[in-house]
This record gives structure tokens, C-alpha cells and sequence, in this order.
């Protein structure tokens, strides 16, 4: 699976718009951009994902490059809630079940 | 539909006894996926089961750590002779047969385990 990158930190002030950035350069063809969050200690939580087009669902938005080197989550109306680790995983999507490779991710923290 | 189940959410365990962590996967999913977390560090894969095969072992240590996903039944994460280094969150993760083919996972709340 191919390596991401992305900011150790963020702060949000809850009822804006949370852009989480996240550089994935080697991602190949059949890989998708997954986005899950971890409040507090608690199990992760799925977010989103998506292979090319732009992806939203009722938590966030999906926002890929045109070359798919890298992506943004974008949470479009922040709460206290939303303050998580925010993990951007690159992984083959359709087909194969597979194991998450999880990195350092971004500790977002909204505030009031 | 219950949501992945793990127990115990706490365990603890003095250096050299054993430690079972269980998980019951969602209604219908029969994949079944092992974590860890050390404190203040991303989850690390351990290993990935289907009913009663283990497909992907290759996050779990050499010695001392074993898992099942038995046919009926829960899966079992099996730690023998526990050391300090073992204290972690554990979390289990189930995913679908892949109808849709994207093996979405879900987690469990996790199981922490503390050696003293």
C-alpha cells in the first residue's frame, strides 16, 4: 500500500469548514484514499473514501487531484465533537480485502 | 445491528499469565481484523481471519501471540506469558463478504490490557 503524509496538527474553530491534507505520490491505479477518525482512544471510525471523483457523504467531502498525488478531507462545519486523529490510508479497494495501514495521522483539535 | 463487540474492554494480567481477548464480529460479516495500539502511537495490523483460516499473519509476533476466528464463535486474540511490552489497546475490526467489493471495516471499542 502506498505511503501517506500528512500534518501532525490542526486547530478548527468549531462552525468552520476543517481541511485535513493528506500527500499520497505513489498511490497506483487500483488504490483508493480512505479517510477514518479516532476520538479519543475509541475504536476508529470510517469516514469516506474514493478512487478519483470527488466523494460526500453525510459526515464529509473527498476532495482528489486530478493526478491523485494527494487529497483533502474537508468536514464543512466543524464541532467539538469532530476534535479527533483524522488517519488518511491508500489501500487496493474493490476486489481484495486487506489489512489498514495506519500512520501518525492529524490530531485535530476544534475549539470554541 | 449490534455494532463489532470486544471483551473484556479491561484487562489486567501479572507478567507471565495469560491473556484472551474476544471478538464478536457484526451480523453477516466474516472477516475478522486484529490491531494494536501502544499508548501514543497509530494502530499497528496483527493478523487477518476469515472463518476458521487465518489469511494474513504477518503484524503478529513470532511467539506468544495466536489467533482464532472458529467456526462458531467469537475470535479469539490469544497472548501467553504477557510482559510489560504487551500493555496496548486492542481493537478488532469485522468487515462484509465483500458483496459490494470494498471490505468496509468496522471497530470494536477495543480491549486495553495492562501488565503489571
Amino acid at each position: 500500500d502506498a505511503k501517506t503524509t500528512q500534518p501532525p496538527s490542526m486547530d478548527c474553530a468549531e462552525g468552520r469548514a476543517a481541511n485535513l491534507p493528506c500527500n499520497h505520490s505513489t498511490i497506483s491505479g487500483n488504490e483508493y484514499v480512505y479517510w477514518y477518525r479516532q476520538i479519543h482512544s475509541q475504536g476508529p471510525q470510517y469516514i469516506i473514501h474514493g478512487l478519483k471523483n470527488n466523494e460526500t457523504n453525510e459526515m464529509a467531502s473527498l476532495i482528489i487531484t486530478e493526478d491523485r498525488k494527494s487529497s483533502t478531507l474537508i468536514l464543512p462545519h466543524a464541532t467539538l465533537r469532530d476534535t479527533a486523529v483524522y488517519y488518511c490510508i491508500v489501500r487496493v479497494g474493490a476486489g481484495t480485502a486487506s489489512k489498514l495501514t495506519f500512520g501518525t495521522g492529524t490530531r485535530l483539535q476544534v475549539t470554541l | 445491528n449490534a455494532g463489532v463487540m470486544q471483551n473484556p474492554r479491561h484487562l489486567v494480567r501479572r507478567r507471565g499469565q495469560e491473556a484472551r481477548l474476544r471478538c464478536s464480529p457484526m451480523k453477516g460479516h466474516s472477516h475478522v481484523y486484529w490491531y494494536r495500539q501502544l499508548p501514543e502511537e497509530g494502530l499497528k495490523f496483527m493478523v487477518y481471519l476469515q472463518k476458521e483460516n487465518i489469511i494474513d499473519e504477518s503484524g503478529m509476533p513470532k511467539e506468544r501471540f495466536s489467533a482464532e476466528f472458529p467456526k462458531e464463535g467469537p475470535s479469539i486474540l490469544r497472548i501467553q506469558q504477557v510482559v510489560r511490552g504487551d500493555s496496548a489497546a486492542y481493537f478488532c475490526a469485522s468487515s462484509p463478504p465483500g458483496l459490494d467489493g470494498f471490505y468496509e471495516q468496522y471497530f470494536g471499542p477495543g480491549t486495553r490490557l495492562t501488565v503489571t
